[in-house]
């Protein structure tokens, strides 16, 4: 079935750092590709998606590429704020609007 | 403001009673979820309904009933059932109609305890 594999956290950057956190994909068909992030105590909000093949999806300085030769949609950040830290997950769209969610990478970034 | 909110925003249980979680929208979406989110792990779909008086299990519905008697709201009953239900539940809402390309919006969460 379709999955989602993210690399294990936590992330601790320093202020100003650059930020990957890796995210590959199985699935059937072309799905949408998705990161969200979830704040602390909070619910998840969308930080950017992908629809097609090398798609790019930005917002906030985040960045992610739609790479359907690796099955990857990795998200990347020049230089990270403190305000950054919170998880973020990786998903895609699976059959009947349903989304398959990665596990999670929680980012700390330190002044 | 449109959006999804879901309440109480933190709930404690005995065990052996059933405890009813509410979520409702505003946005007219269709499409309405649950999941659940246990400590470092990532979201679990419990149940989903794509129209009014239906719905369909999710990953984990075992221990969990819902209902969908009106579009804007979701209600999740975790009953005696569920071994293990202390968790984070989070409710979402999407179009139906969108192909899978827009996003699913997101509640801001309910989370159960049980003591």
């Amino acid at each position: 079935g379709d999955s989602v594999t993210q690399m294990e956290g936590p992330v601790t950057l320093s202020e100003e750092a650059f930020l990957t956190i890796n995210c590959t994909y199985t699935a059937t068909g072309y799905p949408s590709l998705f990161w969200y992030v979830q704040y602390p105590g909070e619910g998840l909000q969308l930080l950017l998606k992908a629809t097609k093949a090398d798609d790019k999806g930005s917002n906030k300085g985040f960045e992610a590429t739609y790479r359907k030769e690796t099955t990857s949609f990795h998200l990347e950040k020049g230089s990270v704020q403190v305000s950054d830290s919170a998880v973020y997950f990786c998903a895609l769209s699976g059959g009947y609007n349903k989304l398959i969610f990665g596990a999670g990478t929680r980012l700390a970034v330190h002044p | 403001d449109g959006g999804i909110t879901q309440s109480p925003k933190y709930l404690f249980r005995k065990e052996g009673q059933n405890v009813t979680l509410s979520c409702e929208q505003n946005l007219n979406h269709d499409a309405m979820y649950w999941y659940r989110q246990d400590p470092g792990q990532g979201l679990r779909l419990i149940y989903y309904s794509h129209i009014v008086n239906d719905f369909q299990k999710g990953d984990i519905a075992e221990g969990y009933s819902v209902s969908r008697e009106k579009k804007e709201s979701f209600p999740l009953t975790v009953t005696s059932a569920q071994k293990n239900p202390t968790a984070f539940y989070l409710c979402a809402s999407i179009p139906y109609s969108t192909g899978g390309l827009n996003e699913q919006f997101f509640g801001p969460g309910t989370r159960l305890t049980v003591l």
